[in-house]
């Protein structure tokens, strides 16, 4: 069954510094993955979108990479922020979009930036 | 409005009762998703409606869960017969209907069932 992997545990990161998130799946060829932000108590709010024939993207601080050979997709946080504190899902959609269909969501890796 | 509304935000209720949940999505939104999130859990799809096309109910946990969306809008989550196990967040997203199109999400209904 398709499966889509995040690091279960919290990442401690220095203020300043890159925060590397990772995102792995199996048994899923996705059209397309976005990365989205949760604060405790509230909703999902989204980051960013990238397709399959794509390689990279940015926005501001944030950078997301899509390899399909490796099945993985890496979210970089720069400089990162104490702000910047929250959980981070990735999700993973295909092309018929919608419903079951769509997109399928990880556990989210909860990112600590310590001041 | 400017973003998904959920009402209520909390609900606690006894075993065995039902309760109704509401998602307000944003105007003109086609798609609008459910989904559950228990603690450390990721999102659990349940169930997703487009336009007025059928909604894709596969994600529904049990007979016990129903959901509907009036005039393309406004949508309510049905949970007869309330189990312990159905304590979680229940989020509603809506979205503007194309394939890769982000989500916009609402601040969730935390149900605890006692």
């Amino acid at each position: 069954s398709q499966k889509i992997e995040q690091n279960s545990e919290a990442l401690n990161i220095q203020e300043g510094k890159t925060a590397t998130l990772t995102c792995n799946y199996t048994n899923y060829s996705p059209a397309y993955l976005q990365w989205y932000r949760q604060d405790p108590g509230r909703g999902p709010v989204f980051l960013l979108l990238i397709r399959e024939n794509e390689k990279e993207k940015r926005k501001e601080r944030l950078k997301v990479t899509f390899d399909t050979t490796l099945k993985q997709s890496l979210f970089h946080i720069t400089a990162s922020q104490p702000a910047d504190s929250a959980t981070y899902l990735c999700a993973l959609g295909r092309a018929t979009g919608g419903g079951a269909d769509g997109l399928t969501f990880g556990k989210g890796t909860h990112l600590i930036i310590q001041p | 409005g400017a973003g998904v509304s959920q009402s209520p935000s909390n609900k606690v209720t006894e075993k065995g009762k039902d309760v109704e949940l509401r998602c307000d999505p944003i105007s003109g939104h086609t798609a609008l998703y459910w989904y559950r999130q228990s603690l450390g859990q990721g999102l659990e799809f349940l169930i997703y409606f487009q336009g007025n096309s059928a909604p894709d109910k596969s994600g529904l946990p049990s007979d016990r869960f129903s959901a509907e969306r009036t005039g393309g809008s406004v949508s309510t989550l049905t949970i007869q017969r309330t189990q312990q196990e159905d304590s979680a967040v229940y989020l509603c997203a809506s979205s503007p209907g194309t394939i890769t199109g982000e989500l916009f999400f609402g601040e969730g209904s935390r149900l605890t069932v006692l």
